[in-house]
C-alpha cells in the first residue's frame, strides 16, 4: 500500500519568514495530493491540493509543488503569521471512482515565533 | 448549518464497555470514511463506505463494526472497548468521484476508555 513520509515533525520559524514542509510518497499511481491543517483540537481542514497532472498550484501565500519522478511534494508557506501556527499533514491517493484513500503523513507541528 | 457532524464530542468509557458514534453528512457525498488519530496526532484510515457500501476495511479489530443505513450516515460502534482505543475518532466524506476530491471532516469524537 501507500506510505506517505513527512518532514519535518516540528518547524518553527519567525513571523514574516517562509516554512517549507516536504512529503515523499511510495506508489506511483498516487495523484491526487491535498495538504490539510489542524489546530488545535480542531478538525482537519484542506488548505491546498495538487493533481499529479500539475507541477505546481498557488493560493495567496501557500503554495504546493510536486515532483512526480522523485515521488515528493512540498508546501511552501511565504510570509508566515501567527495564525498559521498548527498541525499540518500532507497526503496522497489514487483518485479511483467510489475507492479513494487518502494516506496521511505523519504530520509537522508549526510553530510561528512573534 | 455543519456539513459533517458527529456526536458525542466526548466520550469517557470504562473498558469493557460498548460505545457507539454517529456521523451525519450533509453535503449528498457518496463516500464517507473514519479515521482515528492517536496521541501522536497520527490520521490513520480505518473503513471507507460507498454509496452504503463497505470499500475499505484497514485490518482494524473487529470490534469496531461500522454500519451505514444510509448515504448521509455512518455509525461506528465498538465493543468490548479497551485502554488502547483511546483516540480521537473523525469520521469525513467526500465525492468520490474518481477525480481525488477534498474530505470533509467532522469535529471528532475523542473517546477515553479507563
Amino acid at each position: 500500500g501507500e506510505n506517505v513520509e513527512q518532514h519535518p515533525s516540528t518547524l518553527s520559524v519567525q513571523e514574516g519568514d517562509s516554512a517549507v514542509i516536504k512529503c515523499t510518497y511510495s506508489d506511483s499511481a498516487s495523484n491526487y495530493f491535498p495538504w490539510y491543517k489542524q489546530e488545535l483540537g480542531k478538525r482537519p481542514q484542506l488548505i491546498i491540493d495538487i493533481r499529479s497532472n500539475v507541477g505546481e498550484k498557488k493560493d495567496q501565500r501557500i503554495a504546493v509543488t510536486l515532483n512526480k519522478t522523485a515521488k515528493h511534494f512540498s508546501l511552501h508557506i511565504t510570509e508566515t503569521q501567527p495564525e498559521d501556527s498548527a498541525v499540518y499533514f500532507c497526503a496522497a491517493s489514487k483518485a479511483n471512482f467510489g475507492n479513494e484513500k487518502l494516506t496521511f503523513g505523519t504530520g509537522t507541528r508549526l510553530t510561528i515565533i512573534p | 448549518d455543519t456539513a459533517v457532524s458527529q456526536t458525542p464530542k466526548y466520550l469517557v468509557t470504562q473498558m469493557g464497555n460498548d460505545k457507539s458514534i454517529k456521523c451525519e453528512q450533509n453535503l449528498g457525498h457518496d463516500t464517507m470514511y473514519w479515521y482515528k488519530q492517536d496521541s501522536k496526532k497520527f490520521l490513520k484510515i480505518m473503513f471507507s463506505y460507498n454509496n452504503k457500501e463497505l470499500i475499505i476495511n484497514e485490518t482494524v479489530p473487529n470490534r469496531f463494526s461500522p454500519k451505514s443505513p444510509d448515504k448521509a450516515h455512518l455509525n461506528l460502534h465498538i465493543n468490548s472497548l479497551e485502554l488502547g482505543d483511546s483516540a480521537v475518532y473523525f469520521c469525513a466524506s467526500s465525492q468520490g468521484a474518481g477525480m481525488g476530491t477534498e474530505a470533509f471532516f467532522g469535529q471528532g469524537t475523542r473517546l477515553t476508555v479507563v
